[in-house]
């Protein structure tokens, strides 16, 4: 299954929504996650079943969608959320990754 | 608490053969499948394997298929990925990673391999 992350870069300002999206080649029904990863470390698990808020993640982020289109949606950026963000599918293996999504100040 | 410590990296030739450990600490190992991921230089996140709690059923990315082998210890509680006919393409961090509640919600510090 391919997962097509858009955009794969964006630049925003503190206190902006920003939205992310991800496509599914074929149906993965709600099984998809997104990670952020900041440099240097590893990633770090937001949101998982599409739209379920991993503990300790801030109520900021969201996720929404099923089957094929999903997105991750900041509603308002922090300093601290500027890093790289990835979609991952894990309906059927191998999984796969989007191909990522720098936000930028 | 959840900890996963990887180790064996280092710079190795093309062709050659290189194995990576994964110890894991603060859950119960021998319950939880185990994943390795891995990240070249400046892109993006890449899975490459997984193996069942119990070692039995393994799958790979296509990239990797044929060259790599997943397995694990669970009397150590160590995961390993042993890399066979290793190319430039596998130069990258690699890292283990759990799905304890949620998916792959635990991961390692990463192990840097050069293939050169």
């Amino acid at each position: 299954i391919q997962m097509t992350q858009s955009p794969s870069s964006l630049s925003a300002s503190v206190g902006d929504r920003v939205t992310i999206t991800c496509r599914a080649s074929q149906g993965i029904e709600n099984d998809l996650a997104w990670y952020q990863q900041k440099p240097g470390k590893a990633p770090n698990l937001l949101i998982y079943a599409a739209s379920s808020l991993q503990s300790g993640v801030p109520a900021r982020f969201s996720g929404s969608g099923s089957g094929t289109d999903f997105t991750l949606t900041i509603s308002s950026l922090q300093p601290e959320d500027f890093a790289t963000y990835y979609c991952l599918q894990d309906y059927i293996y191998p999984s796969t990754f989007g191909g990522g999504t720098k936000v930028e100040i | 608490q959840v900890q996963l410590v990887e180790s064996g990296g280092g710079v190795v030739q093309p062709g050659r053969s290189l194995r990576l450990s994964c110890v894991a600490s603060g859950f119960t190992f021998d319950k939880i499948a185990m994943h390795w991921l891995r990240q070249a230089p400046g892109k993006g996140l890449e899975w490459v394997a997984v193996t069942s709690y119990d070692g039995i059923d393994k799958f790979y990315a296509d990239s990797v298929k044929g060259r790599f082998t997943i397995s694990r210890d669970n009397s150590k509680n160590t995961l390993f990925l042993q890399m066979n006919s290793l190319r430039r393409e596998d130069t990258a961090i690699y890292y283990c990673a759990s799905r304890l509640l949620r998916p792959l919600d635990h991961w390692g510090q990463g192990t840097l391999v050069t293939v050169s």
